[in-house]
């Protein structure tokens, strides 16, 4: 399974857009790369996730190159209870049940 | 809909005592997996089951154990406790097989303190 490498902890304001990127150097042609958010003592909650170039929802935007090698997440005006950790994963298309998380980017949003 | 359920949420054991947690998944998930997630890092695969059968397993020694039953539902067993294994464990839910979203849906967890 791929590993993914991404900062241990980011610092942001209320209101700024934050970007959190990933490094995945080893992703296979089938993975889909995943992003998660955790608060303390709740299981990770799906973000997003893409394949390539740009995906978009309610709550982010994934930015992939075409090599797929990094991605990076995107918040746009963040608020104090994005404060959490966001992890991200590269996923088998056709299972996720095996994903691997790694330590993860924990964000502080200050007032 | 309901989502995920784990019980119990918080339990206490002793070194060497035996624990059984449970989940149920979201209606129409045939997939259950597993994970350890202790203070400070990011959840460790410990099994995945998928339509009764065990589809994969993460580096946990063989104290751990799971199964699924018909209803989807699964059990971790965890023997012979360690201080090690206090944790937080939680459970997922997923559609494998033909699928073109790798979302897992979690539950809030069964926190285990070992004494």
């Amino acid at each position: 399974l791929a590993k993914t490498t991404q900062p241990i902890s980011m610092d942001s304001y209320e209101g700024q857009e934050v970007n959190i990127t990933c490094s995945h150097n080893n992703i296979a042609t089938n993975d889909y790369i995943t992003w998660y958010q955790q608060f303390p003592s709740q299981g990770p909650r799906f973000i997003i996730q893409g394949y390539k170039t740009k995906v978009t929802n309610e709550v982010a935007s994934l930015f992939i190159p075409a090599d797929r090698k990094s991605s990076t997440l995107s918040l746009p005006r963040v608020s104090l209870s994005d404060t959490a950790v966001y992890y991200c994963l590269v996923v088998p298309n056709t299972n996720a049940g095996k994903s691997t998380f790694g330590d993860g980017t924990t964000l502080t949003v200050k007032p | 809909d309901a989502g995920v359920t784990q019980s119990p949420t918080h339990l206490i054991k002793t070194r060497g005592q035996h624990v059984t947690l449970r989940c149920s998944p979201i209606s129409g998930h045939k997939s259950v997996s597993w994970y350890q997630q202790v203070l400070g890092q990011g959840p460790q695969f410990i099994f995945q089951y998928y339509e009764k059968e065990e589809r994969g397993r993460g580096n946990f020694p063989d104290r751990f154990s799971a199964r699924q039953f018909p209803n989807y539902s699964s059990e971790l067993n965890v023997n012979a406790l360690l201080l090690g294994d206090s944790a937080l464990y939680l459970c997922a839910s997923s559609l494998a097989g033909d699928t073109m979203t790798g979302e897992l849906f979690f539950g809030e967890g069964s926190r285990l303190t070992v004494l």
